[in-house]
């Protein structure tokens, strides 16, 4: 499967505790995308990479919320200290160039805080 | 701040009906693009559109972009019920072409 994956696809911890999610994006994808998806809403925009650098993040990510790339491929989005209000769908996509080619999303991982 | 708005939240219709949806935004779009999202996974893009006024057809479903570029619409002919889902517009917009917004989605469903 060449699709883009995403590991765990279902995550419930308890509040204060760390948890990293992680997406392999098609392999020849230079970008990837984070979002995050509640009930009834569309996918927020969270941060970007192009190959290695991340280029940009939304203001909805606070300080306990970091993602990496290293070396352009994989990418890892670590939340610290999570709340209850961080339970949602992470999202993560990924296209070849900019964000009006296709963008490739993996199904996922739901993060549960109680 | 640029927002997208969708109209009807939600929609569930018979088998057979011709439905559509609606995606507008007080600022102008450089692009638009229609996905899908079915439960449990991500979206799957439908279509790009780029120029206003087009129209473009993907089987039964039927976009059409705005001639100024804020607004867009999804026709969808004798509605199947594989069609139901969850249909996003995403938009770039001039001022931030580097990522896209999202709309909250049209939540379809179609009752064989």
């Amino acid at each position: 499967d060449t699709g883009v994956s995403q590991d765990p696809r279902h995550k419930i911890t308890k509040r204060g505790q760390n948890v990293t999610f992680r997406c392999d994006p098609i392999s020849e994808h230079n970008r990837l995308y984070w979002y995050r998806q509640t009930l009834g809403q569309g996918p927020e925009f969270l941060t970007y990479f192009q190959n290695e650098a991340q280029l940009e993040k939304s203001r909805l990510l606070s300080d306990r919320f970091s993602a990496e790339r290293p070396k352009g491929s994989f990418s890892t989005l670590e939340i610290q200290r999570t709340e209850q209000g961080d339970s949602a769908m992470y999202l993560c996509a990924s296209s070849f160039r900019g964000p009006m080619d296709e963008q490739f999303f993996g199904p996922g991982t739901r993060l549960t805080v109680l | 701040t640029q927002l997208l708005e969708q109209s009807p939240q939600f929609l569930s219709i018979q088998e057979g009906e011709n439905l559509t949806v609606y995606c507008n935004s007080s600022s102008v779009f450089s692009s638009l693009q229609w996905y899908r999202q079915e439960p449990g996974e991500g979206p799957v893009l439908l279509v790009t559109v780029v120029t206003g006024g087009e129209v473009k057809k993907l089987k039964r479903l039927t976009f059409q972009f705005g001639d100024a570029r804020k607004d867009s619409s999804l026709h969808i002919t004798a509605a199947q019920p594989g069609d139901t889902g969850l249909y996003l517009c995403a938009g770039a917009f001039e001022t931030s072409y580097d990522k896209v917004i999202f709309g909250p989605g049209t939540s379809l469903s179609v009752i064989p």
